[in-house]
């Protein structure tokens, strides 16, 4: 147990629909990040919110949207995803100010965009 | 762009072999490079490097760093069944857009049979 959580841990959606993941960190940490992981890729940043600002999106189409209400939890707003979307999304958390840089992982959410 | 590359992509060994894994990297204004281990879930940290030639050891995992030559190995004696994972590296640069810029590799597999 990383102190990350996500949910849900497994999700199918069609296209159409419109769905969120969820993100939360118990860890005191103030960045938060979503990675896609896709098989036989390397893992892929998405967003990076620090302070609850975003301070860095991967070119990542904006049928991915991400809000961070406070700096224990973050969100990934999905919208009309196509089929190659499907993937396991990852969220992490760091402690950014302290120098260290060792991010914690959740355990992920499976997605099956049919 | 931002490339790490990760050596051999699978391996397999039997229980009590030593291994290392390699990774090189070429990122904008390197920070410094990371070891994750996955399995079936999210990656777990295992080190973080930012100096050249200081060896850091974890039980019977070690890894070390050469900025000179921009690459990294982690060492595995003693190998046992529970280290069969993928093990991914990571370098953080920074690209300007922020100090967030963190780059994986793909991945080597690890297989250790008994």
């Amino acid at each position: 147990e990383t102190g990350v959580t996500q949910t849900p841990r497994h999700l199918v959606m069609g296209m159409t629909n419109k769905k969120s993941l969820k993100c939360e960190q118990h860890l005191g940490h103030n960045a938060m990040y979503w990675y896609k992981q896709s098989a036989k890729k390397p893992l892929e940043l998405m967003f990076v919110y620090s302070l609850e600002e975003r301070v860095e999106n991967n070119s990542v189409p904006s049928r991915f949207s991400p809000e961070c209400p406070n700096s224990s939890h973050l969100f990934l707003h999905l919208h009309t995803l196509q089929p190659e979307d499907s993937a396991l999304y990852l969220c992490a958390s760091s402690q950014e100010a302290s120098g260290s840089y060792e991010q914690y992982f959740g355990p992920g959410t499976r997605l099956t965009v049919t | 762009e931002d490339k790490v590359v990760q050596s051999p992509l699978s391996l397999v060994v039997h229980e009590g072999d030593t291994v290392t894994l390699n990774c090189s990297y070429e990122v904008t204004n390197f920070r410094s490079l990371l070891w994750y281990k996955q399995e079936k879930k999210a990656p777990t940290f295992l080190f973080m490097l930012t100096s050249s030639g200081i060896e850091k050891k974890s039980g019977r995992l070690s890894s070390i760093l050469d900025k000179k030559e921009l690459f990294s190995i982690l060492n595995i004696t003693a190998t046992q069944t529970g280290d069969s994972a993928i093990y991914l590296c990571a370098a953080r640069g920074d690209s300007g857009a922020g100090s967030y810029q963190l780059t994986f590799g793909k991945g080597t597999k690890l297989s250790v049979i008994p």
